[in-house]
């Protein structure tokens, strides 16, 4: 059972451009949002996450945007480089301390 | 620190034979992770484990099996390997409390021919 939806599958955006990245989710019992990012060959790395009771963190270039209401989170990336392009997860912490993932976005940042 | 290894790297199995994947980590982490990743899946989690000595099932367990002998290392059994389980499979770690962040090793990819 998909319990946190990802979209778009794929995305390709000009350097400099903002690529989104929408996830959703049905679970309100879930505490902790996480995104990781994915190299070709390498395991997923942690790259922000944010918490229910916050409606935006930034780090960096990356920003995640957080409606509880809608139960939906996003990430963009500011002024992408062709160095941000790999695979995207956005995630879910449940309360019985299990993260449940989404499919993924591989993102294609064209130089 | 070398983090979260996981040997081997590249392995094919013909069907019906079984293997061990080994997971190890240096950070004296309490929770250790099994996932598995296949196209346009994500990550999916196969077993885990508290601490030393406990295991648990996740989302898709059957056909594998684990044990936590000593708190560094996760081992992931296949006892009778089938195509189905042709996948990338990442180990992960992470403290108890306070911070939920998961630090995945490289990942093995396995071939059931």
């Amino acid at each position: 059972q998909q319990q946190v939806k990802q979209s778009p599958q794929s995305l390709i955006v000009q350097k400099g451009g903002i690529p989104i990245i929408n996830c959703a989710y049905e679970n309100t019992a879930f505490d902790y949002f996480p995104w990781y990012q994915q190299f070709p060959g390498k395991g997923p790395a942690l790259l922000i996450a944010i918490r229910p009771d916050v409606s935006e963190k930034k780090e960096g270039r990356f920003t995640i945007s957080f409606n509880k209401s809608a139960k939906q989170f996003s990430l963009h990336i500011m002024d992408s480089q062709p160095g941000d392009s790999a695979t995207y997860f956005c995630a879910a912490r449940r309360r019985d301390d299990k993260i449940i993932f989404g499919k993924g976005t591989r993102l294609h940042i064209l130089p | 620190n070398a983090g979260v290894t996981q040997t081997p790297k590249f392995r094919v199995l013909k069907t019906g034979q079984s293997m061990t994947l080994l997971c190890a980590q240096d950070m004296n982490h309490e929770y250790m992770y099994w996932y598995r990743q296949d196209p346009g899946m994500g990550l999916r989690l196969i077993h885990y484990s508290v601490g030393e000595g406990t295991t648990a099932k996740g989302e898709v367990p059957d056909g594998y099996n684990v044990s936590r002998l000593k708190k560094q290392n996760f081992l992931l059994g296949l006892e009778s390997a089938a195509p189905s389980q042709t996948s990338v499979y990442f180990c992960a770690s992470r403290r108890s409390s306070g911070y939920y962040e998961q630090y995945f090793g490289p990942g093995t990819r396995l071939t059931v021919t």
